[in-house]
């Protein structure tokens, strides 16, 4: 079973107007760690926002933040006031912790963002 | 500080050739991490180190080989490259595992095995 799950391969969405890009995760370990990052079309990867799972406040991020709810194991990036810049691919990554086996992150497959002007 | 750097950046090899992709960083990162990047499959982990010296394999670990003698670099290995290994490699390093230690990536080496 894949443990990070992004079920929007492509996701469009006006210029200024926000939008959720959803990511669930699956762990049996309390202690995790959710992270997003962003890769360009030039192809870079670039880390946005990061929530661990003992953290009572959603994460924010400026323009961007994480919707985190626990009991549903998900964990959603949503983008604020979109820009042309915005367009890229988005992924969802989680760490868990020592006992998941190492804190290595596992990668989701990445939604696609455009952003129509 | 220059981050993490890959080398190179392009290669063509042909297959059963052999190559080593280098991966440096400056940061003092315990640990690091090299993936392969298939279109629609997201970063797949290939091999990672948590510390010199150390190397443990990742997801899709056959094929390739690595080495960590120093600490701030990481080198990749295909001893016999096949064209299924034809990727984008992505090398990262963090300072550790724990909490918030975002990993920074280097910025890729494009693959391709004829």
């Amino acid at each position: 079973a894949q443990k990070i799950t992004q079920t929007q391969p492509g996701m469009f969405v006006q210029e200024k107007e926000a939008v959720t890009l959803d990511c669930t995760y699956d762990t049996s370990d309390p202690s995790y760690g959710l992270f997003w990052y962003k890769q360009p079309s030039s192809g870079e990867m670039i880390f946005l926002i990061y929530q661990g799972s003992y953290d009572q406040q959603n994460a924010t991020e400026g323009r961007y933040s994480l919707n985190f709810q626990k009991a549903r194991k998900s964990a959603n990036l949503v983008i604020s006031a979109s820009q042309l810049g915005d367009s890229a691919m988005y992924f969802c990554a989680m760490r868990e912790g020592w006992s998941g086996g190492s804190y290595i992150p596992t990668f989701g497959r990445g939604t696609s963002l455009i952003v129509h002007p | 500080n220059a981050g993490v750097t890959q080398t190179p950046k392009f290669r063509v090899l042909k297959t059963g050739q052999s190559m080593t992709l280098l991966c440096a960083q400056d940061m003092n990162h315990e640990y690091m991490y090299w993936y392969r990047q298939d279109p629609g499959m997201g970063l797949r982990l290939i091999h990672y180190s948590v510390g010199e010296g150390t190397t443990a394999k990742g997801e899709v670990p056959d094929g390739y080989n690595v080495s960590r003698l120093k600490k701030q670099n990481f080198l990749l290995g295909l001893e016999s490259a096949a064209p299924s290994q034809t990727s984008v490699y992505f090398c990262a390093s963090s300072r550790s595992g724990q909490g918030m230690n975002e990993q920074f990536f280097g910025p890729g080496t494009r693959l391709t095995v004829l």
